[in-house]
């Protein structure tokens, strides 16, 4: 079954520690994001890829990071950096990035920072 | 920059009655705009999407939308709801990023449906 697999579903980290959060897909698509969903914001882009080894700032990169060794994962670390790292993530991918392509989200992860 | 605006963040139908979510949408050429939906803790799902030809659009689960390009609005409709359609609703708009071959998806805040018996 193809689709997008992101883990843990819950994540709790001390403030000052990094966590990196997982995505992995199987639908052999280039494009991955990652975004950052808060009650009453909707979704705001993070980090997105086109391809391997290549990846662009979203609208809220500040305190993220991003890789893209592998077309199938996109791992997202979120640095003590981030003032604010509380939130749902979100990752999806599509075939490309023209803005046309309908975009296939994960089941998202929830992490919390005390 | 494109922009997406849900007027309404939280609406309240009774299971049977009809439904209508509002979406504007702001871009200067012919957007591609999306309806996707949540349930509570979990990813998106997409309804439906319009990238041209035909202005009403069949969607799943019984949904449609139509585009109104005078009116900037891409607004969801379903003639009868039901207790599962309870969830939150995102409204969304693709565009190429300023002069790259990159596009991206632009939210709305999302609206909130329930629905009572």
């Amino acid at each position: 079954d193809g689709g997008i697999t992101q883990s843990p579903k819950y994540l709790f980290r001390k403030e000052g520690q990094n966590v990196t959060l997982s995505c992995e897909q199987n639908l052999n698509h280039d494009a991955m994001y990652w975004y950052r969903q808060d009650p009453g914001q909707g979704l705001r882009l993070i980090y997105y890829s086109q391809i391997v080894n290549d990846f662009q700032k979203g609208d809220i990169a500040e305190g993220y990071s991003v890789s893209r060794e592998k077309k199938e994962s996109f791992p997202l670390t979120v640095t003590s950096a981030q003032k604010n790292p509380t939130a749902f993530y979100l990752c999806a991918s599509s075939m490309r990035t023209s803005g046309r392509e309908e975009q296939y989200f994960g089941p998202g992860t929830r992490l919390t920072v005390t | 920059a494109q922009s997406v605006t849900q007027p309404d963040i939280h609406i309240t139908v009774s299971e049977g009655a009809s439904l209508e979510l509002r979406c504007n949408y702001s871009y200067g050429a012919t957007p591609y705009l999306f309806w996707y939906v949540q349930s509570p803790g979990q990813g998106l799902q997409l309804l439906l999407k319009y990238f041209s030809g035909d202005t009403l659009v069949q969607g799943i689960k019984g949904f449609e939308a139509e585009f109104k390009r005078s009116q900037s609005s891409f607004n969801l409709r379903k003639p009868s709801v039901h207790w599962s359609d309870a969830a939150e609703y995102f409204c969304a708009v693709g565009a190429r990023v300023g002069g790259t071959s990159y596009g991206k998806l632009t939210f709305g805040q999302g609206t909130i449906l329930t629905v009572h018996p």
